[in-house]
Parts: structure tokens; C-alpha cells; sequence
């Protein structure tokens, strides 16, 4: 059992690069979330997604794209990239157990520099 | 206005100390509340929840005030393993998404 496991850990991008990051978790959790963590920013979310082929806007939600075809893949796309992109990205799941919260679990993290 | 404010410190504490982190959420309507913990360049993971009645967990203590609309937690004989950045997380029940505001983490460092 896995978790969540994200890829690529590292990337180093140049300005108007597109890339893709993956996010894969084998605990058939509903739930699929990206963040972004900035030095003194805390964790904020980019989109999510409360099941296949659903996906939503966070509080940052610019410059990103999503899909989530597979109940346990969530794919962040950067289509051109800016150095405003330069972050640490972590993937996080959950299940479905309304009304009450349920853990988020996270990925490890991808280190993106865009030059 | 941040939702979530935590001091970022870092604490800088000796083995056996007991330190205090405190929070405060803006959003009243703020449901659930918790404490997650990570390590440097690691992802967070859940700590403790925090409840209105205050609970426990070993060495570590969760407080919640609604009317202040402040979290605490309370570590209690520091061990350097305890050396993290401590995030104080809300989250309304009601949302659709089960989503959570991050505040952004108060740095403790334990020194032998």
C-alpha cells in the first residue's frame, strides 16, 4: 500500500514549458486535492476533485489545468509556465464520509523551478 | 487578513521544555480544526484533531476556543524528534470537497 505517490519528485522547467504532474493514490479515496506551499504561505489549494471525472477551482486556480479520468489519478498541468510557478506541489486524498472531516493524506511533493 | 495566523517563529526550546503554539481562523463558520506536523522538505501529516472539550495524545495537548476563535497546542517534555513545523489547519464540514485552509506553520526547533 502505497499512499499517495506523486511524480516527478524534481523538475526544472524554463519559462513557456508545459509540464504534467502526476498523482496517484491506492486507497480508493473520493477525494483528490493539488497545493502549492510557498515559504510563509501555509498550503494553498490549487483545484480539487470529489470523484472521476469531477473537478473544481481552489483558491489559486491560475495558470493550472486538471483531470481526473481515474478514480486514483489526478494530473496537474502547467501549459506555460512562469516563474510565479516556482513551488512545492503536493498532492492530497481523502474519502468521502460526509458530514463529518476526513484526514487528507499527502504526497511526498514535486520541486518545480521554472527558470 | 490571513484566514489561518500562526506565529512562524522558529522556537528555539531545550529537551524537557514544554512550549505553546497558538493560532487564530477568521472564519467563524469554521467547523473542524486540527494540528498537522512536517518535517523539513517532507509533506504534513495529521497530528492531532482539536476539539471543543480540548484532548490529549501522549505528551502533546489541543485546545479550541469558538468564542476567541483561537487553537492551541500545548507539547510537553520536548523531545528533539519533535523538531517540525507545526500547521494549524480548519475546515468547515459543510463544504463541498472536504477542503482545508492551511495557516502557515510555526516552526519548532528541540536543542539537546
Amino acid at each position: 500500500n502505497a499512499g499517495v505517490t506523486q511524480t516527478p519528485k524534481f523538475r526544472v522547467l524554463k519559462t513557456g514549458q508545459s509540464m504534467t504532474l502526476l498523482c496517484a493514490q491506492d486507497m480508493n479515496h473520493e477525494y483528490m486535492y493539488w497545493y502549492r506551499q510557498d515559504p510563509g504561505m501555509g498550503l494553498r489549494l490549487i483545484h480539487y476533485s470529489v470523484g472521476e471525472g469531477t473537478t473544481a477551482k481552489g483558491e489559486v486556480p491560475d495558470g493550472y489545468n486538471v483531470s481526473r479520468l481515474k478514480k486514483q489519478n489526478f494530473l496537474l498541468g502547467l501549459e506555460s509556465a512562469a516563474p510565479s510557478q516556482t513551488s512545492v506541489y503536493f498532492c492530497a486524498s481523502s474519502r468521502l464520509l460526509a458530514p463529518s472531516y476526513n484526514e487528507q493524506f499527502f504526497g511526498p511533493g514535486t520541486r518545480l523551478t521554472v527558470l | 487578513r490571513k484566514e489561518v495566523e500562526q506565529d512562524p517563529g522558529p522556537f528555539n526550546v531545550p529537551e524537557g521544555a514544554t512550549v505553546a503554539f497558538n493560532c487564530t481562523y477568521s472564519n467563524s463558520a469554521s467547523q473542524s480544526f486540527f494540528w498537522y506536523r512536517q518535517d523539513c522538505r517532507k509533506e504534513p501529516k495529521l497530528l492531532m484533531s482539536v476539539y471543543s472539550s480540548g484532548n490529549e495524545d501522549g505528551r502533546f495537548t489541543a485546545q479550541l476556543n469558538r468564542a476567541s476563535q483561537y487553537i492551541s497546542l500545548l507539547i510537553r517534555d520536548s523531545k528533539l524528534s519533535d523538531s517540525a513545523t507545526y500547521l494549524c489547519v480548519v475546515s468547515m464540514n459543510n463544504n463541498a470537497g472536504n477542503m482545508l485552509t492551511f495557516g502557515g506553520g510555526t516552526r519548532l526547533m528541540v536543542k539537546p
